[in-house]
């Protein structure tokens, strides 16, 4: 079975442009997640979409950051434009359902810079 | 709000011994799991081994065991016959029945397994 997909892998970015993260779930997965992780730090939850719908997006700075889902599969986190402090690694997640005894499954994440 | 806490930010020891990680977490949450998460350099979260809070029962993933004591808050991981593989960032997570499938992270143990 394929785990979850992201890319880039990397991205180094000039602050105030735009950036662009692609993520593909497990295959059925209904749930995505998407958490950034900034450095020595845990991950921290962004967005949470069931299938096309967002449950959460209470910690999302709406004002520069976007996410969609278009299909209830791929789903596509947008920067815009990016800050400093956006330097993190990115990471998206998927789980078969929402309910709280669902294991979540990562993907590797997207490392980016913001100079 | 529930939070998450790993005292130690960095851990050693020596191939074949064993380590145990220290994880606590505030909640007023009856329903809930407890999860440890493996992050490798290559920057995947994997998950290592997960607890039910109904369950009295220790869960035990070959070398990978925890300490679940409920009434202290304290969700321990021991690693047996450490391996050089089981290098990496070890997190505690923690995902409550009124906090969706939202995982709150601790801010990872630093692992360091010498030859």
């Amino acid at each position: 079975e394929a785990g979850v997909a992201q890319s880039p892998r990397y991205k180094i970015i000039e602050k105030r442009q735009s950036v662009a993260f692609w993520c593909n779930p497990i295959s059925g997965h209904a749930t995505l997640y998407w958490y950034q992780q900034i450095l020595g730090q845990g991950p921290k939850l962004l967005i949470q979409f069931q299938n096309n719908g967002v449950v959460d997006d209470s910690q999302l700075p709406k004002d520069r950051f976007s996410a969609e889902r278009l299909k209830g599969v791929d789903s596509t986190l947008k920067i815009q434009p990016a800050k400093l402090e956006d330097s993190a690694v990115y990471l998206c997640a998927s789980s078969l359902l929402a309910d709280v005894g669902n294991t979540q499954y990562f993907g590797p994440g997207t490392r980016l810079t913001v100079l | 709000a529930q939070t998450v806490t790993q005292s130690q930010p960095e851990m050693s020891v020596q191939e074949a011994e064993t380590v145990t990680l220290s994880c606590t977490y505030d909640t007023s949450e009856s329903d809930y799991y407890l999860f440890w998460y493996k992050q490798p350099p290559s920057r995947q979260m994997i998950l290592v081994i997960r607890q039910e809070a109904y369950k009295q029962q220790n869960a035990t993933e070959n070398r990978f065991s925890v300490n679940f004591q409920k009434a202290a808050k304290s969700f321990s991981l021991k690693i047996s016959d450490s391996q050089l593989g089981d290098a990496a960032m070890y997190f505690c997570a923690y995902k409550g029945e009124t906090s969706g499938s939202r995982l709150t992270f601790g801010e990872g143990t630093q692992l360091t397994v010498n030859p």
